[in-house]
């Protein structure tokens, strides 16, 4: 079962702008974490925020966590071509499992 | 260091047919995920090991099924290929032990049911 919904489903931007994409989820989280996928390849892991964190940067990256609301946020700054790829995000419980998101199709247009 | 490994990258099989996806990691770690990709459906769990000489079903078993070879290999099996197995299939290792932590993935195999 699907917990994670990204949305966005896709996204269209210019190049240096910034991308924002947002993740809602269910039930109760140990932590959240945002992978990237560039087409044809396996995933890469981003960024993790725990539960009891709001706000974490890495890079270009800042990603924001809502406990009360359930929700992330994902902003990728000052884009570039390289950043075309899907984002997803997985969150994790207790039970050794990830439940992951469908997915945000982002496209940066040089 | 490759990280994850996956073989084959491609694979083409009629109903029926068995193959067997092999997956190998050289990070030391001790779990090892399968998942499937399909479009509109997101990844979903098809089997992992938490350890070495363990497997647990995940939210897809059905037609599968798995070994753990040892700490670095866990492989995939299709007894008898369905047309609704067409998927992407990636091996993935979490950090650490638990699968909650952030989890490293192969390339993945594009495998085709006809």
């Amino acid at each position: 079962s699907q917990q994670g919904e990204e949305d966005p489903q896709a996204l269209s931007i210019q190049e240096g702008e910034n991308a924002t994409m947002n993740c809602s989820y269910k039930t109760s989280i140990n932590n959240l974490q945002w992978y990237r996928q560039n087409s044809g390849r396996g995933l890469v892991h981003l960024i993790l925020i725990r539960s009891n964190e709001r706000e974490k940067h890495s890079g270009r990256l800042r990603v924001t966590l809502d406990t009360s609301k359930k929700s992330s946020s994902l902003l990728i700054t000052a884009s570039r071509a390289a950043d075309t790829a899907s984002y997803f995000c997985a969150t994790a419980g207790n039970n050794r499992k990830l439940i992951w998101g469908l997915g945000t199709s982002l496209a940066v247009n040089p | 260091n490759a990280g994850v490994t996956q073989t084959p990258k491609f694979q083409v099989l009629k109903t029926g047919q068995s193959m067997t996806l092999q997956c190998a990691q050289d990070m030391n770690h001790n779990s090892m995920y399968w998942y499937r990709q399909d479009p509109g459906m997101g990844l979903r769990l098809i089997y992992y090991s938490a350890s070495e000489g363990t497997t647990d079903k995940g939210e897809v078993p059905n037609g599968y099924n798995v070994s753990r070879l040892n700490k670095r290999e866990f492989s995939l099996r299709l007894e008898s290929a369905a047309p609704s197995q067409t998927s992407v299939y990636f091996c993935a290792s979490p950090r650490a032990g638990t699968g909650e932590t952030e989890q490293y993935f192969g390339p993945g195999t594009r495998l085709t049911v006809t």
